[in-house]
């Protein structure tokens, strides 16, 4: 499978732990998205790697949010001291420089008990 | 900063009926449209994209959308609607000089047989 893949597919966590999110982009994408997805909701824009550098970063990301991409491939987003706010799907997804499409993982789905 | 608006939460036709789908969008520059498909617990998936050139753009599964720049809408259509397309649907605006692709809340159609 040559997608882009998300690790895990669901984590149930107790509030106060913290998370990781994994995410492998398509081979040779060097943008890569992280989004989160809330029910009812549409998708939205959390952070953006070109490379393994974090060009823009929304408002949404607070200081218990973290995303790193090192050497430019696979990327992960900690979430430190999980609040029931933060469950939600993150999405990520990825595209090649010069591309308009962005392609989606399956998503995480991180609840917060 | 570029935002979409999806009218109508739901929609819901008859099998074999007009599928539309209602998105206008809101940029200070040219922009890139998109609609995407999200079946349950998964990602997104390109259905089609406007970025230059005719306006009327075709897509994937017999789904069509026409860049109306007047109007600042992208509607979705299919002519005739089949039980798979039973799915939530959303509009997607790009603008060309930034890399923050913003999304609707979302439309869920309904196919009744």
């Amino acid at each position: 499978d040559t997608g882009v893949s998300q690790d895990p597919r669901h984590k149930i966590t107790k509030r106060g732990q913290n998370v990781t999110f994994r995410c492998d982009p398509i081979s040779e994408h060097n943008r890569l998205y992280w989004y989160r997805q809330t029910l009812g909701q549409g998708p939205e824009f959390l952070t953006y790697f070109q490379n393994e550098a974090q060009l823009e970063k929304s408002r949404l990301l607070s200081d218990r949010f973290s995303a790193e991409r090192p050497k430019g491939s696979f990327s992960t987003l900690e979430i430190q001291r999980t609040e029931q706010g933060d469950s939600a799907m993150y999405l990520c997804a990825s595209r090649p420089t010069g591309t308009t499409e962005a392609f989606f993982g399956q998503g995480t789905r991180l609840t917060v008990v | 900063a570029q935002s979409v608006t999806q009218l109508g939460s739901h929609v819901s036709v008859s099998e074999g009926a007009l599928v539309l789908l209602r998105c206008n969008y809101s940029s200070s520059v040219p922009p890139y449209l998109f609609w995407y498909v999200q079946y349950p617990n998964q990602g997104l998936q390109l259905l089609l994209k406007y970025t230059t050139g005719a306006t009327l753009v075709k897509g994937i599964n017999g789904f069509e959308a026409e860049f109306k720049k007047s109007e600042t809408s992208f509607h979705l259509t299919k002519p005739s609607a089949h039980m798979s397309d039973a799915a939530e649907y959303f509009c997607a605006v790009s603008e060309r000089n930034n890399n923050d692709m913003r999304f609707g809340a979302g439309t869920r159609l309904t196919v009744k047989p």
